[in-house]
């Protein structure tokens, strides 16, 4: 199946520093990419999606100068949390879409960032 | 819009007995439905969708979902469980009019015990 792969894994980082997370289609072409964030035993919520060669489309009630995408490929996107604060802290994954088509692909997830603010 | 519900937080189940995740959906139009796992601190595998066919859809790992129109729902089915299981499950639906992203469920927990 459709390998995607995301780095880091686990980050610690302190308050106010930016943390850049890199999420790789491994064997196929994604031209769309997404972002998600979860909380402890809770279901994903979507953060922004991102669209190789355009900008990315965030959902309502995220900051998208906080969290900036950039999907410079059809294998790569990457989200940089800037100044990062405690309330950022979370588990960060991305998913990748097959350029088959909307309607029927199937989305492959990442295997998530745990991130850590101090 | 688009929804689905996943009416249990938790499910408990024997090893060896056969297991249910029920999801329900609420679409305009055709539903394009899928099933993910996610194991502790991992992201989401795919296990199987249904877009059109068959309503017994077969997936990964010995799951299968059966689609009903009527009742609208979407229950992942297992004939026999194995303790490695237990995980957390979602269903999900492509919400096609906007721009294809998926609808996620709240989540089900799988226990499996021996």
């Amino acid at each position: 199946g459709a390998v995607v792969s995301q780095h880091p894994s686990r980050v610690i980082c302190k308050s106010g520093t930016s943390v850049k997370i890199e999420c790789r289609s491994l064997d196929f072409q994604a031209t769309t990419m997404f972002w998600y964030r979860q909380f402890p035993k809770q279901s994903l919520m979507l953060m922004a999606t991102s669209n190789e060669g355009s900008k990315a489309t965030y959902e309502q009630g995220v900051e998208k100068d906080k969290f900036l995408i950039n999907h410079a490929s059809l294998t790569l996107s990457t989200l940089t949390v800037t100044s990062a604060h405690p309330e950022d802290s979370s588990f960060y994954i991305c998913s990748a879409r097959e350029l088959a088509g909307v309607s029927t692909d199937t989305q492959y997830f990442g295997p998530g960032t745990r991130l850590t603010v101090l | 819009a688009q929804s689905v519900a996943q009416p249990e937080d938790q499910v408990n189940v024997a090893e060896g007995n056969p297991l249910t995740v029920k999801c329900t959906y609420s679409v305009s139009g055709n539903p394009y439905l899928f099933w993910y796992v996610q194991y502790p601190n991992r992201g989401l595998q795919f296990l199987l969708k249904y877009i059109t066919g068959d309503n017994l859809v077969k997936g990964s790992y010995g799951f299968e979902a059966e689609f009903n129109k009527s009742q609208t729902s979407f229950h992942l089915k297992k004939p026999s469980a194995l303790v490695s299981d237990s995980a957390l499950y979602f269903c999900a639906v492509r919400d096609y009019n906007q721009g294809g992203k998926l609808i996620f469920g709240q989540g089900t927990e799988l226990s499996v015990k021996p």
